[in-house]
């Protein structure tokens, strides 16, 4: 199947600090990703819908300008957690769809651990 | 709107026995429904998917759902547990018309005992 790359792995920082999340699309271009967070032992949440060539749009009570998204190309998006705080600590995962959903199917990342300290 | 809930937050089995994990769904539209694994501190790896095809969906590593519309429910089976099986399963219907966007159910973990 599709393979989703998301780098980094893992990811300390200060708070106040700015962090960039990688999500890659490797062997097929993804027109559209979503960016989820999973806080402990819970679900995914999708924060965002990122589209190639557009700006990304952002469910309700995500701030736009905490978490900064830019898909400047069919194979790569990034998520940027600016001036991280503790509270913004979690699991960040991306996803990218292959065709349509009904013929095709998301693909998900290896997630992001960011730990603000 | 679209939703799923998962009946049970925790579910544990001996290994070698059935697996049942539940899951509703609230949609106003024929839905595309899923079922994801994630294993600890990973991604998430798609077991099956209902696609209005046939109600009843074979996925991998042994596990297969029915999709009853009457009952609204799409719950995921495997005849015989296996400890690799040990994992957060989740239940996930897909937002109509908004393709790719998907709505997660809390999430169900699985314990195997040997």
């Amino acid at each position: 199947g599709a393979v989703v790359s998301q780098h980094p792995s893992w990811v300390i920082c200060k708070s106040g600090t700015s962090v960039k999340i990688e999500c890659r699309s490797l062997d097929f271009q993804a027109t559209t990703m979503f960016w989820y967070r999973q806080f402990p032992k819970q679900s995914l949440m999708l924060m965002a819908t990122s589209n190639e060539g557009s700006k990304a749009t952002y469910e309700q009570g995500v701030e736009k300008d905490k978490f900064l998204i830019n898909h400047a190309s069919l194979t790569l998006s990034t998520l940027t957690v600016t001036s991280a705080h503790p509270e913004d600590s979690s699991f960040y995962i991306c996803s990218a769809s292959v065709g349509t959903l009904s013929t095709g199917e998301l693909f998900f990342g290896e997630g992001s651990r960011l730990t603000v300290l | 709107a679209q939703s799923v809930t998962q009946l049970d937050s925790h579910v544990s089995v001996s290994e070698g026995t059935p697996v049942l994990l539940r899951c509703n769904y609230s949609s106003s539209y024929s839905p595309s429904l899923f079922w994801y694994v994630q294993h600890p501190n990973k991604g998430l790896q798609l077991l099956l998917k209902y696609t209005s095809a046939a109600t009843l969906v074979k996925g991998i590593n042994g596990f297969e759902a029915e999709f009853k519309k009457s009952e609204t429910s799409f719950h995921l089976t495997k005849p015989s547990a296996h400890m690799s099986d040990a994992a957060e399963y989740f239940c996930v219907v897909s937002v109509w018309n908004q393709g790719g966007k998907l709505i997660f159910g809390q999430g169900t973990e699985l314990s195997v005992k040997p």
